[in-house]
């Protein structure tokens, strides 16, 4: 059974740089059938696409977020991981990374429980 | 990209019906068949309920269902139970190949 794990520092100071890793288990990120995403949710909030990963690393991006957000993938540790700069506290949120059945099913079938990351100093 | 829109709160009693609605524009809901809809319970990973406006993934009841008309899609849920209170979000596809959520709606169980 697929699962999806997000790992990381669960405070990040202003201006510096947020980064997580999703490490999936019972299955490969290399399938050529998903892309691998990740969603956010501020806190009193809803759900925010970020972006989208292919196992070829093709990237997509929430516009809003594009010139700050990068994420890679590394299929020999079946991770995919995400780095936003130059946070500040509107982006403290519980961040989720989510299986993404862009070409078949166009929608986020299996997701991490979420990491709770706070911007302060 | 603009959050699809949302009733903040619905709520029924148990057994009734209860439809929630998600507004966007022909250049995401109104434009592709690619609106997907989500169950979430705070502190818990988001369920996928309905993808592809009407389709059912294995497992999820035949009690949810979605439907579309224009730039509006619809989830409607039968025979309320009181497992079904949460939060719920529509995501679409957009023609900037992007995607975008609805801002949720909180259903409450009588």
């Amino acid at each position: 059974q697929l699962q999806l794990q997000e790992s990381g520092p669960g405070l990040v100071k202003p201006s510096e740089t947020l980064s997580l890793t999703c490490t999936v288990s019972g299955g490969s990120i290399s399938s050529s059938s998903y892309y691998w995403g990740w969603i956010r949710q501020p806190p009193g909030k809803g759900l925010e696409w970020i972006g989208s990963i292919y196992y070829s690393g093709n990237t997509y991006y929430n516009p809003s977020l594009k010139s700050r957000v990068t994420i890679s993938v590394d299929t020999s540790k079946n991770q995919d991981s995400l780095k936003l700069s130059s946070v500040t506290a509107a982006d403290t949120a519980v961040y989720y990374c989510a299986r993404h059945l862009w070409l078949t099913l166009h929608a986020f079938d299996i997701w991490g429980q979420g990491t709770m990351v706070t911007v302060s100093s | 990209q603009s959050a699809l829109t949302q009733p903040a709160s619905v709520s029924g009693s148990p057994g009734q019906s209860i439809t929630i609605s998600c507004t966007g524009t022909t250049s995401d809901v109104g434009g592709y068949n690619y609106v997907s809809w989500y169950r979430h319970h705070p502190g818990k990973a988001p369920q996928l309920m309905i993808y592809d406006v009407s389709k059912r993934p294995s497992g999820v009841s035949n009690r949810f269902s979605g439907s579309k008309s224009g730039n509006t899609a619809s989830l409607t849920i039968s025979g309320l139970q009181a497992e079904d209170e949460a939060d719920y979000y529509c995501n679409s596809y957009t023609s900037s190949s992007t995607w975008v959520f609805g801002g949720g709606t909180k259903l409450t169980v009588l």
